[in-house]
């Protein structure tokens, strides 16, 4: 089945730094979904990518989807402790690609 | 206001009792998804209905069961819990239309520990 690499597992960052999560998949995708799961909750969509090379913000978080659709990432300006959490990728699968397959997830811990 | 629903939140319970997890939702969705996901790891589709009468297995094999007699409930039973069931189970909704975003919807889900 569809698999999808998410790399890093974890990050740890001092606060006001950068962070980067990354997800690359061996076959072309029709489009790639990102979720952020707080410490003890659920995950929450974020953001769906569909273009060949988009790139979307969301006041300090930037997606971008590669030009061959096969590889996405997060990028976080200055980080604040409220970014704590896990983000997952995710990518279409099954018939009619009506469920997700999950990347295993970045865990971001921010130090205050 | 629509929203997904599961109960219990926590559930502490002793091997071979019969267990069913509660998921109900307000959003009209017609597609719901049940995820296994131990702490800090990643999510695993064991069940999915895409409308009355349908559910079919997900990649992950689960002795659990389910069943969708009605489009907003979606139980998830275990008619034997062991202690390798011990884990949190997420319950979410998808859309029927496609629309912009094909997002899917998470419940707060049921963290079950099998004593």
């Amino acid at each position: 089945g569809q698999q999808v690499m998410q790399i890093p597992q974890y990050q740890h960052v001092q606060e006001g730094e950068d962070f980067t999560t990354y997800c690359n998949s061996s076959t072309t995708l029709s489009n790639i979904q990102w979720y952020k799961q707080r410490p003890g909750g659920h995950p929450v969509f974020l953001i769906q990518l569909v273009k060949s090379g988009e790139v979307k913000k969301q006041k300090r978080l930037t997606f971008q989807f590669g030009e061959a659709k096969k590889n996405s990432s997060l990028h976080i300006t200055a980080t604040q402790t409220t970014d704590v959490g896990t983000y997952f990728c995710a990518v279409p699968s099954g018939a009619g690609s009506y469920q997700l397959t999950f990347g295993k997830g970045t865990k971001l811990s921010v130090i205050p | 206001e629509a929203d997904i629903y599961q109960t219990p939140r926590y559930l502490v319970i002793g091997t071979g009792k019969k267990i069913t997890l509660e998921c109900s939702q307000t959003m009209g969705h017609d597609k719901m998804y049940w995820y296994q996901q131990d702490p800090g790891m990643e999510l695993h589709l064991i069940h999915y209905s895409y409308g009355v009468n349908s559910t079919e297995k997900g990649d992950l094999s689960s002795e659990s069961t389910v069943s969708r007699i009605r489009t907003e409930h979606f139980p998830l039973t275990l008619e034997s819990a062991r202690p390798s069931h011990t884990s949190q189970y997420l319950c979410a909704t998808k859309s029927k239309t496609s629309g912009i975003y094909n997002e899917q919807f998470f419940g707060p889900g049921t963290r079950l520990t099998v004593l």
